[in-house]
């Protein structure tokens, strides 16, 4: 089985400071992880992946994200937040080796809002 | 731009009255997903479609049907909506390929009511 956690509902963070999102995840073969951001009413849109490689993967908009084995992690981050990246962050997983290869499983969310 | 398009982005419908929503793709991708999502919760599977292969979730209602015409096409079917079926529903697809690594694109998503 897969899964994933986001520990915090909501992440408040001063714009020009860096921000943090949190994700652990558990599979029981080697994982594939991704982030997803997703603005008010509308659908999921990808910011970046881990599949293997190099463990820091740079996506969109300047976010990054590190892939930690032996912790399970695989953080969201960037060195400066903007009042516009406020919007809901989905981190996912699809265990390699699983029967459901295609089958995502989404953390629960993390509210982000960048104060002004 | 290549894109997932979804209609309506807002459906009104009563209680028991079937309804229909569609998506559509310029990616040419094989894969299509129809997911159900409530107050910005977690995305929920409900099926998906690996070309014209149809894959149920175990915990999916039978109220819920999918249909996918051809590559581009595909249409999520409530047979009898209840008060509970109210949610977002997003439409997403991917490529598919050795160890399905590739990202899913969403579209807007249809946010259904039911009176």
């Amino acid at each position: 089985a897969q899964s994933v956690a986001q520990p915090e509902d909501q992440v408040n963070v001063a714009e020009g400071n860096p921000l943090t999102v949190k994700c652990t995840y558990s599979v029981s073969g080697n994982p594939y992880l991704f982030w997803y951001v997703q603005y008010p009413n509308r659908g999921l849109q990808f910011l970046l992946k881990y599949i293997t490689g190099d463990n820091l993967v740079k996506g969109s908009y300047g976010f990054e994200a590190e892939f930690n084995k032996s912790q399970t992690s695989f953080h969201l981050k960037k060195p400066s937040a903007l009042v516009s990246d406020s919007a809901l962050y989905f981190c996912a997983v699809r265990d390699i080796s699983s029967g459901s290869a295609r089958q995502l499983t989404f953390g629960s969310g993390t509210q982000l809002t960048v104060l002004p | 731009d290549a894109m997932v398009i979804q209609n309506p982005r807002y459906q009104v419908t009563q209680f028991g009255k079937p309804v229909t929503l569609s998506c559509s793709q310029t990616l040419n991708h094989n894969v299509m997903y129809w997911y159900q999502q409530k107050s910005s919760q977690a995305p929920k599977l409900l099926f998906h479609y690996y070309d014209k292969d149809f894959n149920n979730e175990a915990d999916t209602p039978d109220n819920f049907q999918s249909r996918r015409p051809n590559t581009s096409f595909c249409f999520l079917d409530i047979r009898s909506p209840g008060l509970g079926d109210a949610a977002m529903y997003l439409c997403a697809t991917s490529r598919s390929g050795t160890g399905d690594a590739y990202e899913q694109y969403f579209g807007p998503g249809t946010r259904l009511t039911v009176t």
